[in-house]
């Protein structure tokens, strides 16, 4: 079975800097896919940014980039320029191709504060 | 389009009582699912549907039931509630194919059973 795993509960940035989430995953699989979902207080999941594996290119998303080294399993969240609306939960998820109805497998989360 | 639709926002449940949790897509989606989020945790899947009339587990199903009689509908039936079930439920759905990669989400409904 798949797994991911975000080894950070909880991060925090100062408004304006950099900041880098960190997961891993575990699959035998070659075709799937990866994303990085935000939930703020509201509980709307909102799809961040994706990256499907066949890519080498990291997938980017205006202030949002991904670092995907595919032999290590990992999957790194950036978030650069951070603002006081990045403050939010955010959820790695993988996806194996299509099949089997291609559900999500979720982290556990990484809890994002961001500082003025 | 209003996209993923849950009713109701919040419920109380009495254990034992049983309760269905409406989900509604107008997206023309094939694929829709139900997850549910313990406080501070991911979401796990519950059940998933591939098209009308076809539904199958996920993770964890006990407790739960579901049905797919339209494209559109994909609710989810509570039987005998348990405090375990207290969780917030997502429904999502996703067009399928090589290019319906996102999953669309709901807004959410948070059950308490007491």
């Amino acid at each position: 079975a798949q797994t991911v795993t975000q080894s950070q509960p909880e991060m925090s940035v100062q408004e304006a800097e950099t900041v880098t989430l960190s997961c891993t995953y575990d699959t035998s699989e070659s075709d799937y896919y990866l994303f990085w979902y935000k939930q703020p207080p509201s509980r709307q999941m909102i799809l961040v940014i994706r990256q499907e594996a066949y890519k080498q290119q990291n997938a980017t998303e205006n202030r949002f980039s991904v670092n995907f080294q595919k032999a290590a399993k990992s999957f790194s969240l950036k978030i650069s320029d951070s603002q006081l609306g990045d403050a939010a939960m955010y959820f790695c998820a993988y996806r194996r191709g299509e099949t089997s109805g291609s559900r999500l497998t979720f982290g556990e989360g990484t809890q994002l504060t961001v500082n003025p | 389009n209003a996209g993923v639709t849950q009713t109701p926002k919040f419920r109380i449940l009495k254990i034992g009582q049983s309760m269905t949790l409406q989900c509604a897509q107008d997206m023309n989606h094939n694929y829709m699912y139900w997850y549910r989020q313990d406080p501070g945790m991911g979401l796990k899947l519950i059940y998933y549907s591939v098209g009308a009339g076809i539904t199958d587990k996920g993770e964890v199903p006990n407790g739960y039931n579901v049905s797919r009689s339209t494209t559109e509908d994909f609710p989810l039936r509570l039987e005998l509630a348990a405090p375990s079930q207290t969780s917030v439920y997502f429904c999502a759905s996703r067009r399928g194919g090589p290019k319906g990669n996102e999953q669309f989400f709901g807004p959410g409904t948070r059950l308490t059973v007491l």
